[in-house]
């Protein structure tokens, strides 16, 4: 199976509260990412969580981790139309390298 | 500071052709990653250099895909013979990274390579 799972697409009203949510099977990652990735563009790191945590704030992102169950997800507080992405969770292995899901296309209508 | 770059944006080329991708780490990275990502395979790692160690290349697909990385810096991924299931956009990544602790890799534009 997959090492890292994510459901592929999230429509969301301007204003709500997006969720992404990611499983992951390495029990062994130290940090556990969240990358964007913009049309044409590159991966822009949002932000990261230390797998000693279980939650991290940071603006309008909420990471939540719940490592017994190897779950991981991303809160966007009111979603706007430039929230609109693909989103990627990752996990590094003990060398650094980084294993991605499959992005969660997430959709802001108006 | 200059993030990471990488050249050409945009590549198309001829099946059976040679083509080098280039990166330019941000600087004082010692840390630099390759990645590829394509419709239908998502973002899989390439080949991961550190330092003067020898480059972890378990990610590349096959023997036609090779990278060098000059005095610590610049990066180049060369792929020979090149094939349509190579079209893809090709992502480098760098990070700060030390022995025995995980940092942030930031990365690159990305080049788009088409083989036609």
């Amino acid at each position: 199976g997959e090492d890292v799972e994510q459901s592929l697409f999230l429509s969301v009203r301007e204003g709500d509260s997006s969720v992404i949510n990611c499983t992951y099977t390495d029990s062994s990652s130290t940090y556990l990412y969240w990358y964007k990735q913009e049309p044409g563009a590159g991966l822009q790191l949002l932000t990261y969580i230390f797998s000693n945590m279980d939650m991290k704030q940071d603006q309008r992102l909420t990471v939540l981790l719940n490592k017994k169950d190897k779950h991981l997800s991303l809160r966007i507080a009111d979603t706007q139309t430039g929230d609109s992405a693909i989103y990627f969770c990752a996990y590094s292995d003990s060398w650094g390298k980084l294993q991605f899901g499959a992005g969660t296309q997430v959709v802001v209508t108006p | 500071g200059a993030g990471v770059s990488q050249s050409p944006s945009n590549k198309v080329t001829e099946k059976g052709k040679d083509v080098e991708l280039r990166c330019d780490p941000i600087s004082g990275h010692t840390a630099l990653y390759w990645y590829r990502q394509s419709l239908g395979q998502g973002l899989e790692f390439l080949i991961y250099f550190q330092g003067n160690s020898a480059p972890d290349k378990s990610g590349l697909p096959s023997d036609r895909f090779s990278a060098e990385r000059t005095g610590g810096s610049v990066s180049t991924l060369t792929i020979q013979r090149t094939q349509q299931e190579d079209s893809a956009v090709y992502l480098c990544a760098s990070s700060s990274r030390t022995s025995g602790i995980t940092d942030t890799q930031y990365f690159g534009p990305g080049t788009r390579l088409t083989v036609l």
